[in-house]
């Protein structure tokens, strides 16, 4: 199985201000159709979680720009160019690779 | 707009089954594959399986074989998830979720599931 590994673990943000979460994966996610099968996502308190960007960088359908996503490989980030107290809960990331799916083991970022 | 809705909180006794639905609307429910994907309380996301859009083809979670069982009817675009053999650690959220490929676009909003005695 491949192993998702996300730091830190628990990230601090005072609001307005950035922040950044790193995922590495086992091994490599890039398909042999061209395309790297990394993905975020946030839950929120209480909600089911909700897909922020797929494809390492691709944002999904409503989420604000202030969410982006890079790298390549097995090492990946996700940025928030500046944190707003609605972005506070858990951040997974996810690989789509291969079965089983597996998931990082969540960073949750608090507002300060 | 797509929406998977999720049947209600159960409460089981261990070694009783449990079978949970997740009915789909918004969109063309034979056109994807979908997902299970369980949360313990204050623990991680842990994915369970997947079916293929016509209901013939499954794999799940080694973890999980043998005493896990997903289905769906087409006629109703509903999916079902039905876990046997329950101990209190099966104590979780459980959460249909659609593929988009490759990830999970679209989640249920969740069904509680409780065992004890």
């Amino acid at each position: 199985d491949i192993v998702m590994t996300q730091t830190p673990l628990s990230l601090s943000v005072t609001p307005g201000q950035p922040a950044s979460i790193s995922c590495k994966s086992s091994q490599s996610l890039l398909h042999s159709d061209g395309k790297t099968y990394l993905s975020w996502y946030l839950q929120k308190p209480g909600q089911s979680p909700q897909l922020l960007i797929y494809e390492v960088s691709s944002r999904f359908s409503g989420v604000p720009d202030s969410f982006s996503g890079s790298g390549s490989g097995t090492d990946f980030t996700l940025k928030i160019s500046r944190v707003e107290a609605e972005d506070v809960g858990v951040y997974y990331c996810t690989q789509g690779l291969h079965l089983p799916r597996t998931f990082g083991q969540g960073t949750k970022v608090e507002i300060k | 707009q797509v929406e998977l809705v999720q049947s209600g909180a159960e409460v089981k006794k261990p070694g009783a089954s449990v079978k949970v639905s997740c009915k789909a609307s918004g969109y063309s429910f034979t056109s994807h594959y979908m997902h299970w994907v369980r949360q313990a309380p204050g623990q991680g996301l842990e994915w369970m399986g997947i079916i293929n859009p016509s209901g013939d083809s499954t794999n799940y979670a080694q973890k999980f074989q043998g005493r896990f069982t997903m289905t769906r009817d087409t006629s109703t675009s509903t999916l079902y998830m039905e876990l046997s053999s329950l101990r209190p650690e099966d104590t979780a959220v459980y959460y249909c979720a659609r593929e988009l490929p490759k990830t999970l676009d679209y989640w249920g909003q969740g069904t509680l599931v409780t065992v004890s005695s």
